[in-house]
């Protein structure tokens, strides 16, 4: 399966932490892409890393990709209240999106 | 420019019932997904149009959905009848060719009663 999956299922920090949630998948890839969800919105889309890229900065983000070991990870800087959501990776090979289960992140003011 | 729109952003029916989503992707995009997510669990991918055609269908869990987009503009996807486990979020995305970089809608939260 393509399926990504993220690490931990969930998450819960205190305003001002940072967040560090994992990607691990299993076939090659062109590309990984991180998602959000808030409680019951629609996907809003992060951040796209490339397969030859290592790294990449969104403003409190920063998204790294290793892809020998086939796992990428999601950081989030400075975590708000407003940050509380669920994330998702999301790997682009030949198929279409194939999306893990996400990582609920909990932000406690 | 006006992003992927679904419509309607959530429906309550009874099992049996019949409901039918639409997704009006974003003007251009040739690739339209539908994806599915059951409460708590992952985001599955149900079907992917290219233009009109369905180029992959193979995420769709039975005979009682049914996808089309006639003309290749908006979509439409049917639940008939709908059963308990139907219930989830509905999301639509939409990308241009040969691009991978999809762009979502806010999606259709679906609950069978």
């Amino acid at each position: 399966s393509q399926q990504g999956e993220e690490d931990p299922q969930a998450l819960s920090i205190q305003e001002g932490e940072n967040a560090t949630m994992n990607c691990s998948y299993k076939t090659s890839i062109n590309n990984l892409q991180w998602y959000r969800q808030n409680s019951g919105r629609g996907l809003v889309h992060l951040i796209l890393i490339r397969s030859n890229e290592r790294e990449k900065h969104s403003g409190r983000l920063r998204v790294t990709l290793d892809t020998s070991k086939k796992s990428s990870s999601l950081l989030i800087t400075a975590s708000r209240a407003a940050d509380t959501a669920s994330y998702f990776c999301a790997i682009s090979g030949n198929t279409p999106l194939v999306f893990g289960k996400g990582t609920r992140l909990s932000v406690i003011a | 420019e006006a992003g992927v729109t679904q419509f309607p952003s959530h429906s309550v029916i009874e099992k049996g019932q019949t409901v039918t989503l639409r997704c009006d992707p974003i003007s251009g995009h040739d690739n339209l997904y539908w994806y599915r997510r059951v409460m708590g669990k992952e985001i599955k991918f149900l079907l992917h149009f290219v233009k009109e055609s369905k180029q992959d269908e193979s995420g769709m869990p039975n005979n009682r959905f049914l996808a089309e987009r006639t003309g290749g503009t908006y979509s439409t996807l049917k639940v008939q009848p709908a059963e308990l486990e139907d219930s989830g979020v509905y999301f639509c995305a939409s990308s241009t060719r040969g691009n991978t970089e999809a762009f979502f809608g806010q999606g259709t939260r679906l609950t069978v009663v």
